[in-house]
């Protein structure tokens, strides 16, 4: 049993193109995040969703749209794809509210790249 | 200067070593995350701490709060700890922020 899965783990693209990442958790937890690596492996946080919520959007274009339809799922929505956006999406959960204070399940990421 | 600095960028140790990777950050923070990344690219939290010490198996986590500077040790390293490991603050002002550093590659060869 995955407890955070996301789909798909490999996504192979034209620029200007739109793309959907989804991510699910099975663990009941009330948070979920997304992160991006880059090729230099960095990580950093991109979206935090308390039950369904938005609580943080860090400097991300708005090119970049998540959706909660319920607190198991997190999607990510790219519009008008830009060859900077290759890189590798976690996706992530945790069960308290309090912001990053509780430990984070990770799913196994999807690898991004942008021809 | 990224403001969560780790070192060694790479290691590399034999099999049976006892490692240490430091973290240092310049900014006030609530607490700190040490993460795996395996070499598939899976990643697994390992600890969370604010303060003292935390102890899982062979690895140890210790915190300095007033001297920002958290470290990381394994004992009786073993190939299967090769790995990124990454460390992540949270730091204060205004709204909290998760700033992560940049790393540190280990090899353990048997």
């Amino acid at each position: 049993d995955t407890a955070v899965s996301q789909t798909p783990k490999y996504l192979v693209t034209q620029m200007g193109n739109d793309k959907s990442i989804k991510c699910e958790q099975n663990l009941g937890h009330d948070t979920m995040y997304w992160y991006k690596q880059d090729s230099k492996k960095f990580l950093k946080i991109m979206f935090s969703y308390n039950n369904k919520e938005l609580i943080i959007n860090e400097t991300v274009p708005n090119r970049f749209s998540p959706k909660s339809p319920d607190k198991a799922h997190l999607n990510l929505h790219i519009n008008s794809l830009e060859l900077g956006d290759s890189a590798v999406y976690f996706c992530a959960s945790s069960q308290d509210n309090r912001r990053y204070t509780d430990t984070q399940y990770f799913g196994p990421g999807t690898r991004l790249t942008v021809l | 200067k990224n403001e969560v600095e780790q070192s060694p960028q790479n290691l590399t140790a034999q099999e049976g070593e006892f490692i240490t990777i430091n973290c240092s950050y310049s900014v006030g923070i609530s607490a700190l995350h040490w993460l795996q990344q395996h070499p598939g690219g899976g990643i697994v939290s390992l600890f969370m701490l604010s303060s003292g010490k935390k102890k899982h198996g062979r690895l140890i986590a210790t915190i300095n709060i007033q001297e920002k500077h958290s470290s990381l040790h394994i004992t009786a390293s073993h190939p299967r700890d090769s790995a990124v490991y990454i460390c992540a603050v949270i730091a204060f002002g205004g709204s909290e922020k998760l700033v992560f550093g940049k790393g540190t590659k280990l090899t353990v060869n048997p």
